[in-house]
């Protein structure tokens, strides 16, 4: 089956830890995606990624730093200098260009800074 | 960043009900695409709109591209319990997305449905 998984669904951190969160697809999908979800709110973007070894910032990268080595995985780390870390972290991906731009999401990882 | 106006923010309807809800904007977009979410999931891809004036079915869901490019609709028929959860619109291409592929998202609309 393809799709995009997430790992883990539920993680809990002190305050002042990094931490890091898993996200695989395999579409074969060349961009991948990280958004945060904060209740009763829309999703906003933290950074993406249209090709391996490249990415940008979107509108709420501070505090966030990611990295694609590989076409399939995109993590995402949460610094300790990210104010407002607890959340629920969604990842997703497309395909790049053919006019094509729906998104698939992965399950999310719910997380909790204490 | 930019978002979409999207309303209501809320519904509570019985069961077999029709449900309406759309989203606006002050700027144009090229893509149109409804997601809906349940609770503690990912949203799942619904309808995907390209072209003004479009309409697009999937089910018991209909879609429409608003023909200015600035605004979207959702229509939900003889709702069933299983239509609860939060439905999301989201944009793509307009002018200050500078073409790109990454999406504008609306705050969603919580639909609960009572049997």
């Amino acid at each position: 089956d393809g799709g995009i998984t997430q790992s883990p669904k539920y993680l809990f951190r002190k305050e002042g830890q990094n931490v890091t969160l898993s996200c695989e697809q395999n579409l074969n999908h060349d961009a991948m995606y990280w958004y945060r979800q904060d209740p009763g709110q829309g999703l906003r973007l933290i950074y993406y990624s249209q090709i391996v070894n490249d990415f940008q910032k979107g509108d709420i990268a501070e505090g966030y730093s990611v990295s694609r080595e590989k076409k399939e995985s995109f993590p995402l780390t949460v610094t300790s200098a990210q104010k407002n870390p607890t959340a629920f972290y969604l990842c997703a991906s497309s395909i790049v260009g053919g006019g094509a731009y729906e998104q698939y999401f992965g399950p999310g990882t719910r997380l909790t800074v204490t | 960043g930019q978002q979409l106006n999207q309303s209501p923010q809320s519904m509570f309807i019985q069961e077999g009900e029709d449900v309406s809800m759309n989203c606006t904007s002050s700027s144009i977009f090229n893509t149109w695409l409804w997601y809906k979410q349940d609770p503690g999931e990912g949203p799942v891809l619904l309808i995907a709109l390209y072209k003004a004036g479009e309409l697009t079915s999937n089910g018991r869901l209909t879609a429409q591209f608003g023909i200015t490019r600035k605004d979207s609709f959702l229509n939900i028929s003889a709702s069933i319990p299983s239509d609860v959860g939060i439905y999301f619109c989201a944009g793509q291409g307009g002018l200050t997305q500078g073409g790109s592929e990454k999406l504008v998202f609306g705050k969603g609309t919580k639909l609960t449905v009572n049997p």
